[in-house]
């Protein structure tokens, strides 16, 4: 079946180091995006891209870092420059414009 | 800038009562996109609806409605005769610009109870 997938499902990061959550996905999408959410709050848009090899960043950007060296994959780093990384994160994908985006299941990412 | 809002934190109803869910957007945009999206407890944002700026027909879909009125920016969703399966957290968002990017209100919960 055609979707995105994220691993891992729960993701431990120590202090000063930085991790990396996947994302892939197989419905041919072009643009990618990847959200934070905190318990009570919406999501936030942290970077996107809308083709390979170009990416943009969002609302909060800082901390992170992306590439999109391939179609199917936007894998999102959490520097050890983000200070506050315990959050659910979310990966989408869509396949143009105003085009609805199909999410992940989400990786939940805290602090040793 | 655009800006969503979504000002129930919570809802409880119990099964089989309406329940109705409201969103207030800003945009300065003439084109744009509302969407409503919901979260079950599992995570994974599920699509609902998509409507665009220049539809204000009012759409129905089971026990699902979407009520859109440009002249009061809002696009609110009922759900009638609730069921437990539909207790989950929805999200409203806009989507406005070519990079198609979504923003969220910052959701309500809803508990429905037997």
């Amino acid at each position: 079946d055609g979707g995105i997938t994220q691993s891992p499902k729960y993701l431990f990061r120590k202090e000063g180091q930085n991790v990396t959550l996947s994302c892939e996905q197989n419905l041919n999408h072009d643009a990618m995006y990847w959200y934070r959410q905190d318990p009570g709050q919406g999501l936030r848009l942290i970077y996107y891209s809308q083709i390979v090899n170009d990416f943009q960043k969002g609302d909060i950007a800082e901390g992170y870092s992306v590439s999109r060296e391939k179609k199917e994959s936007f894998p999102l780093t959490v520097t050890s420059a983000q200070k506050n990384p315990t959050a659910f994160y979310l990966c989408a994908s869509s396949s143009r414009f105003y085009q609805p985006q199909h999410f992940g299941d989400g990786t939940r990412l805290s602090i040793l | 800038a655009q800006k969503v809002t979504q000002a129930q934190t919570e809802i409880s109803v119990v099964e089989k009562e309406d329940v109705t869910l409201d969103c207030v957007y800003e945009t300065r945009d003439t084109t744009y996109y509302l969407f409503w999206y919901k979260q079950p407890p599992s995570g994974e944002l599920v699509f609902l609806i998509r409507r665009n700026s220049f539809d204000e027909q009012n759409e129905i879909s089971g026990r699902y409605s979407w009520n859109f009125q440009k002249s009061t920016s809002s696009f609110n969703f009922t759900i009638t005769a609730s069921q437990v399966v539909d207790s989950a957290v929805y999200f409203c968002a806009l989507m406005t610009g070519t990079a198609s990017k979504l923003t969220f209100g910052t959701g309500t919960r809803l508990q429905v109870t037997l």
